[in-house]
């Protein structure tokens, strides 16, 4: 059971371009989402984080848009560049619980 | 360097064999993740310690898997008999319990079973 979804697979955007990466989730449990970038040869990085009881959380370019009723949220990156080029990971967490869920990924390349 | 530490970074093995893997968390963090990740995919959760002990073990962990942290430390992942199947990105993170949030992963070690 996949328990968060994460959509497209891949995405090219171009430089200064908006990048949006979406997640789903399943257990109304969850009370932390994080995003995770990865490159490659290297363990993911926690980018930025939001709890349920905002509806937006930005720092910089990156945003969280989420939306507690259809148990959705999503990843912005105004004005993409080169840099950005990884791939990205929403996850999710309950805080009665130990582990992070992660989604499947999302492999983002930014052209010049 | 305080991040989180992976030794080694690569590992070739002949299916069989036995390896060990060992993590270095940063020095403060009494959580301890082990998460397996495969080409494409997102990381899996294998186990996790808050300091010694070893309280989470997910169906992925087959009994060929053995996790252990003893001083509340390092911890070291080892695999008995290595299968194709287990050629993978082995992820070890840590965090603070008191936060319950934020987890810092190490850069994996890269296991592959020929």
């Amino acid at each position: 059971q996949q328990q968060v979804k994460q959509s497209p697979q891949s995405l090219i955007v171009q430089k200064g371009g908006i990048s949006i990466i979406n997640c789903a989730y399943e257990n109304t449990a969850f009370d932390y989402f994080p995003w995770y970038q990865q490159f490659p040869g290297k363990g993911p990085a926690l980018l930025i984080a939001i709890r349920p009881d905002v509806s937006e959380k930005k720092e910089g370019r990156f945003t969280i848009s989420f939306n507690k009723s259809a148990k959705q949220f999503s990843l912005h990156i105004m004005d993409s560049q080169p840099g950005d080029s990884a791939t990205y990971f929403c996850a999710a967490k309950d805080s009665s619980a130990s582990k992070i869920i992660f989604g499947s990924g999302t492999r983002l390349s930014i052209r010049p | 360097d305080t991040g989180v530490s992976q030794n080694p970074r690569h590992k070739i093995t002949k299916r069989g064999q036995n390896v060990t893997f060992r993590c270095d968390p940063i020095s403060e963090h009494n959580r301890l993740y082990w998460y397996r990740q495969t080409l494409g995919q997102g990381p899996e959760f294998l186990t996790y310690f808050q300091n010694e002990a070893q309280l989470e073990k997910s169906r992925l962990l087959s009994d060929r898997f053995s996790a252990e942290r003893p001083k509340g430390s390092f911890s070291t992942l080892e695999i008995q008999r290595t299968e194709q199947g287990d050629s993978a990105m082995y992820l070890c993170a840590s965090s603070l319990a008191s936060t319950n949030t934020e987890a810092f992963f190490g850069q994996g070690t890269r296991l592959t079973v020929v």
